[in-house]
């Protein structure tokens, strides 16, 4: 079955450090893949997509993502945290049948 | 360019009522709606895929003479959560769809509904 799956629902980074976001999915055919970010009682707003390409996608606001196929993933990095990063990650993808499917989301958290 | 405007961003209503929600695409057309509820702390679940001038498509388990989907038009498609009752409170948001180098998908702001 062709799912999507984030590892880690909860992930904290001091302010200043990598932020790293895992995402995986699972289809014969790569996806379109998407990270989307939302902030409390706000839509989705989207950082970045794979289409066909490059498979280092930059996105706003400093993040960045890399398609490997070998591993099924699209993993969402910064480089250093900032404290407005912190908010709701979504990791979607486009299977060829018109909708989005979603991971489960990761919450991320910034330690000052 | 590619925005969607959600109203009303919050609404109160009292158990029984109707209330509607509007999604507007503001500088395309939206052939493809998708409609969405999210509870707390969770992901987004598709209740329904509407494309303009049909019918919309329902997941299962969403109940369609419950949730009233309307998309009359390549601009506008509309929500109504009709007979509400507590358990319908929830955040409701719509998508849609369109085509820039690919597949894209553009989100509304968002409503929350609470029903008392």
């Amino acid at each position: 079955a062709q799912s999507v799956t984030q590892l880690g629902s909860h992930v904290s980074v001091s302010e200043g450090a990598l932020v790293l976001l895992r995402c995986n999915y699972s289809s014969s055919v790569p996806p379109y893949l998407f990270w989307y970010v939302q902030y409390p009682n706000q839509g989705l707003q989207l950082l970045l997509k794979y289409t066909t390409g490059a498979t280092l996608v930059k996105g706003i606001n400093g993040f960045e993502a890399e398609f490997k196929k070998s591993e099924t993933s699209f993993h969402l990095t910064k480089p250093s945290a900032h404290m407005s990063d912190a908010a709701e990650y979504f990791c979607a993808a486009h299977f060829g049948n018109e909708k989005l499917t979603f991971g489960t989301g990761t919450r991320l958290t910034i330690i000052p | 360019g590619a925005v969607v405007s959600q109203h009303p961003s919050w609404v109160i209503c009292k158990s029984g009522t109707s209330v509607k929600i509007e999604c507007r695409s503001l500088d395309f057309q939206a052939t493809t709606m998708f409609w969405y509820r999210q509870f707390p702390k969770q992901s987004l679940m598709l209740m329904a895929t509407s494309n303009e001038g049909s019918k919309a498509t329902y997941e299962q388990g969403v109940e369609k003479d419950k949730f009233l989907i309307n998309h009359a038009s390549l601009t506008l498609s509309t929500l109504t959560v009709t007979s509400a009752h507590p358990e319908d409170s929830s955040f409701y948001i719509c998508s849609a769809g369109y085509r820039d180098r690919g597949p894209g998908y553009t989100f509304g702001s968002g409503t929350r509904l609470t029903v008392v």
